[in-house]
């Protein structure tokens, strides 16, 4: 049981390059977020999926496409990269009832220059 | 709408030495609060939680937290601070039986241990 992975862990990109971070998990949870975490900010929203085949804006959405590919698999595309988007990114799914609790992957730091 | 505010950006305090970190909160309906511990280079992990049950709630690693209506805080304490403690800590909020889009994260206190 690996919980939350994300792929990679580590990305430079230069402006207006494009990338896809990859997110899985393996608990069988409906819902799937991606967030940015910036010094002094905390962790902002940026979209979520409540289950496969649905998604939503969440906080700061703009520059961002996101694809629930399937149950597991909760992928952020970055189309033109800009470096407003360097940022430490996570990605987490959820227990909507009962224990509430969220599950974090190992983050993904990328540079944009 | 909902908010929270964490009190301090740095907290350093000595080995053996209680831990004290303050979140306060504002919601128009009676909260769920969290906080998660974020160790360098790894992802946010949940220390405890309020659910509308006991308003004393215990944690992983000796850590507790005391929801106080009247004072609208869910302070993080631990008696005596072990240098594995070093971290930097949420605090978050959502509505109760609600969405994870709903929750809001503090900006964060980074707790450092002096030997």
């Amino acid at each position: 049981n690996a919980g939350v992975t994300q792929t990679p862990k580590f990305q430079v990109l230069k402006t207006g390059q494009s990338m896809t971070l990859q997110c899985a998990q393996d608990m069988n949870h409906n819902s799937m977020y991606w967030y940015r975490q910036d010094p002094g900010m905390g962790l902002r929203l940026i979209y979520y999926s409540a289950s496969e085949g649905t998604t939503d804006k969440g906080e700061v959405p703009n520059g961002y496409n996101v694809s629930r590919l399937n149950k597991r698999e909760f992928s952020l595309r970055l189309e033109s990269a800009a470096p407003s988007q360097t940022s430490v990114y996570f990605c987490a799914s959820y227990i909507e009832r009962g224990t509430y609790e969220q599950y974090f992957g190992p983050g993904t730091r990328l540079t944009v220059t | 709408a909902q908010s929270v505010t964490q009190l301090g950006s740095h907290v350093s305090v000595s080995e053996g030495a209680l831990v004290l970190l303050r979140c306060n909160y504002s919601s128009s309906v009676p909260p769920y609060l969290f906080w998660y511990v974020q160790y360098p280079n790894q992802g946010l992990q949940l220390l405890l939680k309020y659910t509308s049950a006991a308003t004393l709630v215990k944690g992983i690693n000796g850590f507790e937290a005391e929801f106080k209506k009247s004072e609208t805080s869910f302070h993080l304490t631990k008696p005596s601070a072990h240098m594995s403690d070093a971290a930097e800590y949420f605090c978050a909020v959502s509505p109760p039986y609600s969405s994870a889009s709903k929750i809001i994260f503090g900006s964060g206190t980074r707790l450092s241990i002096r030997p």
